[in-house]
């Protein structure tokens, strides 16, 4: 079984503030997705790595992919209450047929 | 972009009912349905694969009499939960993935069911 660790699991902080979620695993993938996902509703897709070391930006949120492809880290600069979420890595295991493992979660709170 | 529509978005029943949730990819061909159940604040863990025409793939400890799937079109898979209690209680969230080569590598969700067992 393929388990992808996030760290950390819940974060409050103030607009304004950076910050970094990591998701982690001894498992190689074949791309990584990052969610965001608001209670009551389906995950949204944000952004897929699919090469080692590959950087991707949207706005003010950073993506990267290990160079192993086993982790990834989601870097949020000058963040907002708009940011507030459950934010959710998934991993595309290699010949895994679409099959997504979903990492085990970082509930983030932003506050004014 | 595709388009996943899930139906219901919340359902309320008494225990020992059965329900049922849909699940259709609205512009395009799902050939795989996966689907996922979600406490709060929680992850999505995988229930089942269901590929077109044939039978699910359950996930280790999910049981498959008890949540029965059935993808018998490209556009439409459904989850029944038979024999409903307060347990099964959750969020049930399905996701699609396509046959176009330009969708291969992505899943489109839906928005997600709450269940509430009485």
């Amino acid at each position: 079984t393929q388990l992808l660790e996030q760290s950390p699991q819940f974060l409050s902080i103030q607009e304004g503030e950076n910050l970094t979620v990591y998701c982690n695993s001894s498992s190689v993938f074949s791309s990584l997705q990052w969610y965001r996902q608001e209670p009551g509703e389906g995950p949204v897709l944000l952004v897929t790595v699919v090469t080692g070391g590959e950087v991707k930006k949207l706005k003010r949120l950073t993506f990267q992919f290990g160079d192993a492809r086993k982790d990834s880290s989601l870097h949020i600069t000058a963040a907002q209450p708009g940011d507030t979420g459950l934010y959710l890595c998934a991993g595309m295991a290699t010949g895994g047929g679409n099959k997504l493992t979903f990492g085990t979660g970082t509930q983030l709170k932003v506050e004014l | 972009g595709a388009v996943v529509s899930q139906h219901p978005s919340w359902v309320i029943c008494k225990s020992g009912t059965s329900v049922k949730i849909e699940c259709r990819s609205l512009d395009f061909q799902a050939t795989t349905m996966f689907w996922y159940r979600q406490f709060p604040k929680q992850s999505l863990m995988l229930m089942a694969t269901s590929n077109e025409g044939s039978k699910a793939t359950y996930e280790q400890g999910v049981e498959k009499d008890k949540f029965l799937i059935n993808h018998a079109s490209l556009t439409l898979s459904t989850l029944t939960v038979t024999s409903a209690h307060p347990e099964d209680s959750s969020f049930y969230i399905c996701s699609a993935s396509g046959n176009r080569l330009q969708l291969t590598e992505k899943l489109f969700f839906g928005s997600g069911t709450q269940l509430s067992v009485l």
